[in-house]
């Protein structure tokens, strides 16, 4: 199999607060993850590519210093959202890389 | 940037119907994935296909990539209220690539 995993499946913080997303990779090993947004009825955009080891690559128009991505082993990688606010209220996806990408169950973002 | 139109958009259909969802691009991918995903979950992978004219089957749904590379296709025959889901293509940048460009994706609703 190809499984992924995400923690938490949902969190509710306040405004100003910081919050970790965990993505793990349960049965292989990544050398690449990748981190998705989805907004309601809408598809994933890319946020950035974390690669274990290194520095993640942000898409364009990602604050790279508000989404802090850290690759720190082959099967986690763990996205920081730091001093939430409500904008940033969103469905977060990870996907593990192993040629095709497998992705995480996601994880529902409220700040309020 | 290569971009992937999906359509329809919407689809709503009567169970026992077939159906045909489109992804096109003006771009060549060097291979192209269909996912599946349910309101609250992470996208589940249908299918890759790589070669250009490749038909893979997958109980009642068929997929096609075209000649070129550039399009691909998803029929589901008699489709079943199992059915209904959001369906996105992928597509692969480039050769080794493992970044994915996603269609809008097209919400499919079968009714019982």
């Amino acid at each position: 199999g190809a499984v992924v995993s995400q923690h938490p499946s949902r969190v509710i913080c306040k405004s100003g607060t910081s919050v970790k997303i965990e993505c793990r990779s349960l049965d292989f090993q990544a050398t690449t993850m990748f981190w998705y947004r989805q907004f309601p009825k809408q598809s994933l955009m890319l946020m950035a590519t974390s690669n274990e080891g290194s520095k993640a690559t942000y898409e364009q128009g990602v604050e790279k210093d508000k989404f802090l991505i850290n690759h720190a082993s082959l099967t986690l990688s763990t996205l920081t959202v730091t001093s939430a606010h409500p904008e940033d209220s969103s469905f977060y996806i990870c996907s593990a890389s192993r040629g095709e990408q497998y992705f995480g169950p996601g994880t529902r973002l409220t700040v309020t | 940037t290569q971009l992937l139109e999906q359509s329809p958009q919407f689809l709503s259909i009567q169970e026992g119907e077939n159906l045909t969802v489109y992804c096109n691009s003006s771009s060549v991918f060097s291979s192209l994935q269909w996912y599946r995903q349910e309101p609250g979950e992470g996208p589940v992978l249908l299918v890759t296909v790589v070669t250009g004219g490749e038909v893979k089957k997958l109980k009642r749904l068929t997929f096609q990539f075209g000649d070129a590379r550039k399009d691909s296709s998803l029929h589901i025959t008699a489709a079943q209220p199992g059915d209904t889901g959001l369906y996105l293509c992928a597509g692969a940048r480039g050769a080794g690539s493992y970044q994915l460009t996603f269609g809008k994706g097209t919400k499919l609703s079968v009714i019982p």
